[in-house]
């Protein structure tokens, strides 16, 4: 079974652009969660996503927002994008009848 | 709200020691219990889990008890390898009693280095 995917890799912006970041699931995973990783912050929740409707959200601004699609595919979006947003950005998938969650490689994002 | 605390890094051992990175938690309810492993590069791949209380995750050689009454979560390995070397997390669903959601709340993270 594939595992979580993400694309891209690799991102290198510069302040003030935006920025879209893609997650595909594991097949038959409905729930999509993402996470942002830096070295003073380290793993911070971002949100989580089930069934098209987001269902928790962390303590990030609002430039920072994502969605889901119907085939459980995501996507997060960050505006405006500042030097502090440079980070790995995690993509993780469960399904909903448990709690154990897969991890994707990452995208790592870099803010110039 | 719920939060974890792991040992603070870099554990350095020589091949074949005996490893322990300690794991304490706060949790209101009942959380699931993970340890995730990040090789340099990588993603985080679940190490093993543990649902209830009592309960042993083991994977690769790698053990940890779900221990309520002292609230932790101790990872421990009989005899680390170079392949071992990576970043451990120690991570908890924040479900409390029986929410829907899948987020996880992560420690800070351990770095185990092992030398030939």
């Amino acid at each position: 079974k594939a595992g979580v995917t993400q694309t891209p890799r690799y991102l290198i912006k510069t302040r003030g652009q935006q920025v879209t970041l893609s997650c595909s699931p594991i097949s038959g995973h409905r729930s999509v969660s993402w996470y942002q990783q830096t070295p003073g912050q380290g793993l911070q929740f971002l949100f989580e996503y089930f069934s098209e409707t987001q269902r928790n959200k962390g303590n990030f601004p609002g430039r920072f927002s994502g969605r889901q699609f119907s085939n459980s595919r995501s996507e997060m979006n960050v505006s405006t994008l500042e030097l502090g947003d440079s980070a790995l950005y995690l993509c993780a998938s469960g399904r909903d009848a448990e709690d154990t969650q897969y991890f994707g490689p990452g995208t790592r994002l870099t803010v110039l | 709200g719920n939060s974890v605390t792991q040992m603070e890094g870099p554990v350095t051992l020589s091949e074949e020691a005996f490893l322990t990175i300690n794991c304490t938690y706060t949790a209101t309810g009942y959380p699931s219990l993970f340890w995730y492993v990040q090789y340099p590069g990588e993603g985080l791949q679940l190490l093993l889990k543990a649902t209830k209380a009592d309960d042993k995750g083991s994977n690769k050689g790698f053990e940890a008890t779900y221990r309520k009454e002292t609230t932790s979560f101790h990872l421990e390995k009989g005899s680390v390898q170079v392949s071992d070397s990576a970043v451990y997390f120690c991570a908890l669903s924040d479900r409390g009693y029986g929410g829907a959601t899948n987020k996880l709340i992560f420690g800070t993270g351990t770095l185990l280095a092992v030398q030939p």
